[in-house]
């Protein structure tokens, strides 16, 4: 089965930073795509980055480029996400996922995480 | 600009069916999409991935009430026999290189 845990939310004053952790488990994690989706409080869900198998590729919705970092690290089966220069419209909750790969990108996200709040405010 | 749009809410009563919509804009109408379903406090459940042709790979354990079609454009969800656990929200979502974008949601009431 698998299983996708984040971990890492909490409160933040804007202009802080955070590190989102996912631990994975029940598949081969190293040979899949990955990625960060995003909930606003009321709000629909927000794509936010993506990371190839390798880490050799990444991107990143525009809001967040330039002060996000996604990463992985495959012997420890675990995602990523470095979050600097927080802002009010950051908070949301952010859910890890597992993306499948169509042609050699990614397209939908097959298996999810229950997600981990992030708020930012002072 | 790829961009894809639901309706914000959708009703039906027990029992019956119910037909969601998703738009694909324009210059995309031949994109997969995906449906994923959010019931109240939980994360996300893939539901099935589908094709412009209408054809549809569905998730583990998503029951056959569940089922897609396509029409140009426009990619639909249908849940048949409606059941109270079905009320929840529905997302759409479709990709291109570098890029993924979700529908902006349709919050399902079951009457």
């Amino acid at each position: 089965e698998v299983q996708l845990v984040e971990s890492g939310g909490g409160l933040v004053q804007p202009g802080g930073s955070l590190r989102l952790s996912c631990a994975a488990s029940g598949f081969t994690f190293k040979n899949h795509w990955m990625s960060w989706v995003r909930q606003a409080p009321g709000k629909g869900l927000e794509w936010v980055a993506d990371i190839k198998q390798d880490g050799s590729e990444i991107y990143y919705v525009d809001s967040v480029k330039g002060r996000f970092t996604i990463s992985r690290d495959n012997a420890k089966n675990s995602l990523y996400l470095q979050m600097n220069s927080l802002r009010a419209e950051d908070t949301a909750v952010y859910y890890c996922a597992r993306a499948t790969e169509i042609r050699g990108y990614t397209a939908y996200d097959k298996d999810w995480g229950q997600g981990t709040l992030v708020t930012v405010s002072s | 600009q790829l961009v894809l749009t639901q309706s914000p809410s959708a009703s039906a009563s027990l029992g019956a069916s119910v037909k969601l919509t998703c738009t694909l804009s324009s210059g995309h109408s031949s994109n997969a999409i995906a449906w994923h379903q959010q019931q109240p406090e939980k994360g996300p459940r893939y539901l099935m991935k589908l094709n412009s042709d209408g054809s549809h790979t569905k998730g583990d354990g998503i029951p056959d009430r569940f089922s897609g079609s396509s029409s140009g454009a426009v990619r639909y969800l249908t849940i048949s026999s409606l059941q109270s656990e079905d009320e929840a929200d529905y997302y759409c979502q479709t990709w291109d290189t570098g890029i993924r974008v979700f529908g902006g949601g349709t919050k399902l009431t079951v009457l």
